[in-house]
This record gives structure tokens, sequence and C-alpha cells, in this order.
């Protein structure tokens, strides 16, 4: 099992421009997160899917959309990318109700020049 | 407000040494507790999960950490620290109750000098 993958790990992008970050599981988890990273912050949540066909708001979302395609795969999109969202995001699962724990995936890095 | 509280940024110990990371939470009920590892360039990595129960819980990699429900903390223990465990150490609660996010501290780092 791969568990976490995210794509891509790296990316710069220039102010204004749009991107996709794609994370999926094969864990058959439930629920699913967006975090990002940034120095002396620990992680921050952006939006979670609690289950297949939902989306929340998390503590950071302003600037980001999400879409739950299917149970594997959780996006994260970047409309108009300023400098500020420069950061390490991670995704992560959980497999459903009751169970707490998170398992999380490699990470993607972003610059927004 | 309710928080996870990591004070110290970063610690430095000698390899072979024993180590100690604290965590303090600010929840009404005793929430759930979490210790995760994150080294360089990598994702986080779960070491250990405290429910209920003993509140001395063994992990991963040698560590463990103890629930001390009187201090609100939960801190995360070793008694001989390896060049490998170099690394930022991340303390996360759930709430409890019908809460499932988790809330993470700030982080400290692990430096290990031989």
């Amino acid at each position: 099992n791969a568990g976490v993958t995210q794509t891509p790990k790296f990316q710069v992008l220039k102010t204004g421009q749009s991107m996709t970050l794609q994370c999926a599981q094969d864990m058959n988890h439930n629920s699913m997160y967006w975090y990002r990273q940034d120095p002396g912050m620990g992680l921050r949540l952006i939006y979670y899917s609690a289950s297949e066909g939902t989306t929340d708001k998390g503590e950071v979302p302003n600037g980001y959309n999400v879409s739950r395609l299917n149970k594997r795969e959780f996006s994260l999109r970047l409309e108009s990318a300023a400098p500020s969202q420069t950061s390490v995001y991670f995704c992560a699962s959980r497999a459903g109700t009751g169970i707490y724990e998170q398992y999380f995936g490699p990470g993607t890095r972003l610059t927004v020049t | 407000a309710q928080s996870v509280t990591q004070p110290d940024i970063h610690i430095t110990v000698s390899e072979g040494a024993s180590l100690e990371l604290r965590c303090n939470y600010s929840y009404g009920a005793t929430p759930y507790l979490f210790w995760y590892v994150q080294s360089p360039g990598q994702g986080l990595q779960l070491l250990l999960k405290y429910f209920s129960g003993d509140t001395l819980v063994q992990g991963i990699k040698g560590f463990e950490a103890e629930f001390k429900r009187s201090q609100s903390s939960f801190n995360l223990r070793k008694p001989s620290v390896h060049w490998s465990d170099a690394a930022e150490y991340f303390c996360a609660v759930v709430p409890g109750g019908t809460a499932s996010k988790l809330t993470f501290g700030t982080g400290t780092r692990l430096q290990v000098t031989l």
C-alpha cells in the first residue's frame, strides 16, 4: 500500500496563476484533510472532507477550494495564487468514526513569486 | 481558548542522553492525544497515541509518552536518543466528544549532537 500520495512534490507559481494539488489514499479511509505548514505555526487545517460527497472549511480556507472527487481522491485548488500561499501543503486521511489518528502524505512545497 | 502548547521551540541533546519533549493542552474534557515526528523534507509519521486507560503509552522507535491529567500534559520521552532521532516533533489533540479534527502544537525541533 502506498498510503497517502501527493502530486506534485514541488511547484513554483507566479502571482495570479492557478493550480490544483492532488491527493489520493489507498487505505479506504472515509475522511480526508488538507493542511498548510508554515515555520513556527505548526499545521493549520485548510479544508476537510468527513466523508465522500462532503467538504467543510477549516481554520484557514480563504483563497482555496477543494473537491472530493471520490472516496480515494481529494484535491486542493488555488484559483489565483498569492505570495502568502507559499507554504508546504500536506494531505491526510483518517479511517472514520471513532478512529482519530490521521495519516499524512509527503507534502507539496509551493512557492508563489 | 482551547489550545495545544509546546513550550520548547528547539532542543539539543547529546546522542545517548535522555529526552523529554513537553506538551500541554487546555481543553475541558480529556482529549485524544498524539505525537507525530517529521524528518526533514518528509511528511508526518504517527509516533504514539493516547485515548484512555494506562497513562503511559509506548510508541514506535523506542518513544513513550505519559498522560498527566492533573497537569494537562502529555510529554514525550526517550531514554537514549540516537542521531537519527533529529527531527521536528508535533503534539496534536482531538478535543473529544463529537470533534474529530486535529489541532497541532507549533512543534519542537530536536537536534542531536554526536
